[in-house]
């Protein structure tokens, strides 16, 4: 039993690539996000996925798009990196209704330069 | 939508003493506030949460409080020790939404 697991967890892109980051999880959850945490900026939603089949802007979702591919993974991808995208990125996985607390992947550290 | 705001960004404090970080929201329809406790280099980690029907929680030396009126709600670790040196998240939610985090609290523990 897994949890939530990210892939990547490091990953240096020169500014202009693509990239993809993974995210899959083995608890059965409804709703996945994705997060960018920054210093002293907490951690902000770029997008979520309530359900399988169904995707929304979060907070911050310039410069990304996502996929969920079924109930278990949900892509981020960059497609033209910048460094301002340099950030720890987290996946998170919520079952659908009541109030449960997130639980988290264990990040990807993604610079851009 | 919802904005959280969280103080102090830093606390010091020498071990055995209290220490409180406080959070204040701005959704009256969000009822689950959850706290996260994240290490150096690790995800973030649940501690303990409340829902809008209580207004206290415990679990050993740590405990939240909830005032729905002044829609703030306060985390308060007793006893400190050095391990409990980390970054803490206060987040709010309606029960069906997404998590609004604050920006963090770094604590640390002084021997």
């Amino acid at each position: 039993n897994a949890g939530v697991t990210q892939t990547p967890k490091f990953q240096v892109l020169k500014t202009g690539q693509s990239m993809t980051l993974q995210c899959a999880q083995d608890m059965n959850h409804n709703s996945m996000y994705w997060y960018r945490q920054d210093p002293g900026m907490g951690l902000r939603l770029i997008y979520y996925s309530a359900s399988e089949g169904t995707t929304d802007k979060g907070e911050v979702p310039n410069g990304y798009n996502v996929s969920r591919l079924n109930k278990r993974e949900f892509s981020l991808r960059l497609e033209s990196a910048a460094p301002s995208q340099t950030s720890v990125y987290f996946c998170a996985t919520r079952t659908g209704g009541g109030n449960y607390g997130y639980t988290f992947g264990s990040g990807t550290r993604l610079t851009v330069v | 939508g919802e904005n959280v705001e969280q103080h102090p960004s830093t606390l010091s404090v020498q071990e055995g003493d209290s220490a409180v970080i406080k959070c204040t929201y701005s959704d009256s329809a969000s009822n689950y506030f959850p706290w996260y406790k994240q290490e150096l280099g690790k995800r973030p980690q649940l501690i303990i949460d409340i829902r809008s029907n209580v207004g206290e929680k415990k679990d050993q030396r740590i405990a939240v409080t909830l005032n729905k009126t002044a829609k703030h709600f306060s985390l308060h670790i007793t006893e400190t020790q050095p391990e409990d040196s980390a970054v803490y998240f206060c987040a709010a939610t309606t029960s069906y939404g997404k998590l609004t985090f604050g920006q963090g609290t770094i604590l640390t523990v002084h021997p």
